[in-house]
């Protein structure tokens, strides 16, 4: 079946350290992959998103690229910052017969310190 | 215009009572999607519409019921809820249900509902 598989938080990093998050997915043919955000008491914000092998989404610091070979799509940034505490979902969008659905991980939770 | 547009932000309604949760966007989607989302746990989905019709329920108990009126609205009727039920609720809208285009979601910021 298909699922997504994400690195269990939370994570605490202090201000300027380098960040990854890692997600594996499983799924028939090659699914569209995304990093959604939500900062607390809100939505789910679209973060970056890559369509197919190779690509590399990024996104106000933060990249991801999609590894078929891994079917992986690792989210990392270089330098984090306290305004990117929030949780952080890895969702590929399955396509199915009659609609696309979006299953989300289980998120992982960023906590940055000054 | 970029938004989609939840209302209420909050509510609190007995067991017994009737309520709605209210979904708008303006940016031409076809698809419009409701999910749920309890504390500390990712959002699950409920129902997909596409070109207002519903083509996805994932068994989603009775005592919520969907409405799409028309592309730009989503509903969302409760009635007889659970405080298991208890929980934000969340709107979504796509360009296509069959994944035209990139297929981003794109969400509201969430009805936090309460069951007393």
């Amino acid at each position: 079946g298909n699922s997504v598989t994400q690195m269990e938080g939370p994570v605490t990093l202090s201000e300027e350290a380098f960040l990854t998050i890692n997600c594996t997915y499983t799924a028939t043919g090659y699914p569209s992959l995304f990093w959604y955000v939500q900062y607390p008491g809100e939505g789910l914000q679209l973060l970056l998103k890559a369509t197919k092998a190779d690509d590399k989404g990024s996104n106000k610091g933060f990249e991801a690229t999609y590894r078929k070979e891994t079917t992986s799509f690792h989210l990392e940034k270089g330098s984090v910052q306290v305004s990117d505490s929030a949780v952080y979902f890895c969702a590929p969008l399955i396509r199915t017969g009659t609609a696309s659905k979006l299953t989300f991980g289980t998120g992982t939770r960023l906590q940055v310190t000054l | 215009d970029t938004e989609v547009t939840q209302t209420p932000k909050h509510l609190v309604m007995g067991m017994t009572n009737k309520k709605s949760l209210k979904c708008e966007q303006h940016m031409g989607h076809r698809a419009m999607y409701w999910y749920k989302q309890k504390a500390k746990k990712p959002p699950e989905l409920m129902f997909v519409y596409s070109y207002e019709k519903l083509s996805i329920n994932e068994s989603v108990p009775s005592r919520f019921s969907p409405e799409c009126p028309n592309s730009s609205l989503l509903n969302l009727h409760l009635h007889a809820l659970q405080p298991e039920d208890s929980a934000l609720y969340l709107c979504a809208s796509s360009l296509s249900a069959t994944g035209r285009g990139t297929g981003e979601l794109f969400f509201g910021e969430g009805s936090r509902l309460t069951v007393l």
